[in-house]
């Protein structure tokens, strides 16, 4: 499968843990990469591998994953948090790069 | 690391566009480049990316036979060419950064601003 699916949207209170989620077969075999995107703006990578920050990146986001379901959660989300997301992988023959839809995050 | 295209604009349906990245900030030659695509209040969508020496392109379904990507490493520059266009490949293109010829499994890590193509009659 070359899919990957994401819940359209989800809300977190502010401070409070949030879990966003991607599906798909090939999760099974490959990591995914997380994105942030606030309008107007390119992406920006927030966790890659296993469970990595790149540099600048607050250490409140996380990576994990378990079988076929990669998440990203932050823990105390903070306002400026609320952005779209995006997961991102290889599909399962490892030659396409494939996005998941996105996830709005509203933080409340 | 930087990376600026260029290139976009308004085009008809059936023409042809070139979209250009500039890159800067590190050694272009070791790293995958990708285009990577936004419709206007959509995903992204992954385009195409082709290797450090130009050797191994793949490309996304809806732009096979369409698009080729290329670059000049002597340059750190990464094109677009896209011909046949349809109104469906509106969106703004991404030139990003992919992973090193020391890692394959290294993520897509640096992005441009993007540049809009809009395909309309």
């Amino acid at each position: 499968s070359s899919e990957l699916t994401q819940d359209p949207s989800v809300s977190v209170a502010l401070g409070q843990t949030v879990r966003i989620t991607c599906q798909g077969d090939s999760l099974r075999i490959y990591y995914a990469s997380w994105y942030q995107q606030k309008p107007g703006q390119a992406p920006v990578l927030v966790i890659y591998g296993k469970n990595n920050r790149p540099s600048g990146i607050p250490d409140r986001f996380s990576g994990s994953s378990s079988g076929n379901t990669t998440s990203l959660t932050i823990t105390g989300a903070q306002a400026e948090d609320e952005a779209d997301y995006y997961c991102n992988s290889r599909d399962s023959t490892g030659n396409h790069l494939v996005f998941g839809g996105g996830t709005k995050l509203t933080v409340l | 690391v930087q990376l600026v295209e260029s290139g976009g604009g308004l085009v008809k349906p059936g023409g042809s566009l070139r979209l250009s990245c500039a890159a800067s900030g590190f050694t272009f030659s070791d790293y995958y480049m990708t285009w990577i695509r936004q419709a206007p209040g959509k995903g992204l969508e992954w385009v195409s990316y082709i290797n450090g020496r130009s050797s191994y392109t793949n490309y996304a379904d809806s732009v096979k036979g369409r698009f080729t990507i290329s670059r000049d490493n002597a340059q750190s520059s990464l094109y677009l060419q896209m011909n046949s266009l349809r109104a469906e490949d509106t969106a703004v293109y991404f030139c990003a950064r992919g992973w090193s010829r020391y890692d394959s499994s290294g993520p897509i890590d640096y992005w441009g601003q993007g540049t809009l193509v809009t395909v309309s009659s």
